[in-house]
């Protein structure tokens, strides 16, 4: 198994721009995560997935967007990238239920100029 | 809602000896799950240990374990016999048991001195 996997694994976007990061999961988890990295701070949840056609926000999902049309899949949407969006971005899965381990992707590290 | 708190930005251990880094934590849920998870320079996150908050019994993985303290909201990892391989940042987190968000702190970066 793969596991959770993500693409690019590096970045550079000019202000303005859009893209779309791609995450993809091979254990057939039904739970799935975006989550970004400041420097020198935690993960906070962007958005996560319950299933195939369930979204929901999280903590700072503002300038995003997702979409979850397969079980695998689980794409995030950067429309009119900014600075403030410079990070690193991690894609994760997880079985039901809070008390199960979220597997993480490589991540993937964004810098908009 | 949760809140994560790790008061040591930075900490360091001799090899082979023995580290304990802090986390206090804050929910308004009764049952919740609490997670060590580690960041080596790779980038990859790997979940150490987690907790139950329901479980009075401390968990141990291996050379990893916890202080749960439920009253003290107080949720510590040890690390015994410390190798390089441990050189990382350590992240705390909670779960509501009907939620589906990790909240992390903010981490503590270990540094294995050999």
């Amino acid at each position: 198994n793969a596991g959770v996997t993500q693409t690019p694994k590096f970045r550079i976007l000019k202000i303005g721009q859009s893209m779309t990061l791609q995450c993809t999961q091979d254990m057939n988890h039904n739970y799935m995560y975006w989550y970004r990295q400041d420097p020198g701070m935690g993960l906070k949840l962007i958005y996560y997935s319950v299933g195939a056609g369930i979204t929901d926000k999280g903590e700072v999902p503002n300038g995003y967007n997702v979409s979850r049309s397969t079980t695998e899949d689980f794409p995030l949407r950067l429309e009119l990238a900014a600075p403030s969006q410079t990070s690193v971005y991690f894609c994760a899965s997880s079985g039901q239920g809070a008390q199960n381990e979220q597997f993480f992707g490589p991540g993937t590290r964004l810098t908009v100029l | 809602a949760q809140t994560v708190t790790q008061s040591q930005p930075e900490m360091s251990v001799q090899e082979a000896e023995t580290v304990t880094l802090s986390c206090t934590y804050d929910t308004s849920e009764n049952n919740y799950y609490l997670f060590w998870y580690k960041q080596p320079p790779s980038r990859q996150m790997i979940l150490v240990i987690r907790q139950e908050a329901y479980k009075q019994q401390n968990a141990t993985e291996n050379r990893f374990s916890v202080n749960f303290q439920k009253a003290a909201k107080s949720f510590s990892l040890k690390i015994s016999d410390s190798q390089l391989g441990d050189t990382a940042m350590y992240f705390c987190a909670c779960s509501g048991a009907g939620s589906y968000q990790l909240t992390f702190g903010k981490g503590t970066k270990l540094s294995v001195i050999p």
